[in-house]
């Protein structure tokens, strides 16, 4: 089973649409929990980490439910600039195990 | 910029040919990573260091593959006796205190022909 899955999409939604990724982890013991942005042929990139609690920033808000091993990301009044693959992350001991991405086009 | 720097970026290389990988990490990290990618993969983890010591391989990573860290500052992949499969974005990423988050260079891109 893998680490962490992930729907790969592709998801194609209007600028302004709100979309949600989910993703699923298989180690209960992992302590951390992060969404990268990758660009086409770029290197992933920090988007925000994921805590319990819920956190937001701006238009990103990011879900951790840890009865359920399960992470969501959510993305309001989507832009063009959203336009990307995103990674759901999971860190386990020493290792960040990546989603095979789920990827996003945000259409005119 | 994250500040991690990766050389080189781009490298065609025949097949059975050696290649080496270069990877500067943030100056204060002592956390690095070398992950390889594929086409419509997430990044898969190859092999981590703390300072200059191997703590974790994959075993993805065969004998044809080594990395090095010798003084806890940049490191080295090196892969002998290269094989169409080995082609890839080979992204390396450094990390400060464990468990906060890992920043990435830009990638090394392997053709082999």
């Amino acid at each position: 089973r893998k680490e962490v899955e992930q729907d790969p999409g592709p998801f194609n939604v209007p600028e302004g649409a709100t979309v949600a990724f989910n993703c699923t982890y298989s180690n209960s013991a992992s302590q951390s929990f992060f969404w990268y942005r990758q660009d086409c042929r770029k290197e992933p990139k920090l988007l925000m980490s994921v805590y319990s609690s819920g956190n937001e920033d701006g238009r990103f808000t990011a879900q951790l439910n840890r009865a359920s091993q399960y992470i969501s990301l959510l993305i309001r009044d989507s832009k063009l600039s959203d336009s990307a693959t995103y990674l759901c992350v999971v860190l386990t001991g020493n290792q960040f195990y990546f989603g095979t991405g789920t990827s996003l086009t945000v259409i005119p | 910029d994250t500040g991690v720097s990766q050389n080189p970026r781009h490298k065609i290389t025949k097949r059975g040919q050696n290649v080496t990988f270069r990877c500067d990490p943030i100056s204060e990290h002592n956390r690095l990573y070398w992950y390889r990618q594929t086409l419509g993969q997430g990044p898969e983890f190859l092999t981590y260091f703390q300072n200059e010591a191997q703590l974790e391989k994959s075993r993805l990573l065969s004998d044809r593959f080594s990395a090095e860290r010798p003084k806890g500052s940049f490191s080295t992949l090196e892969i002998q006796r290269t094989e169409q499969g080995d082609s890839a974005m080979y992204l390396c990423a450094s990390g400060g205190d464990v468990g906060n988050t890992i920043y990435f260079g830009e990638g090394s891109w392997l053709t082999v022909v």
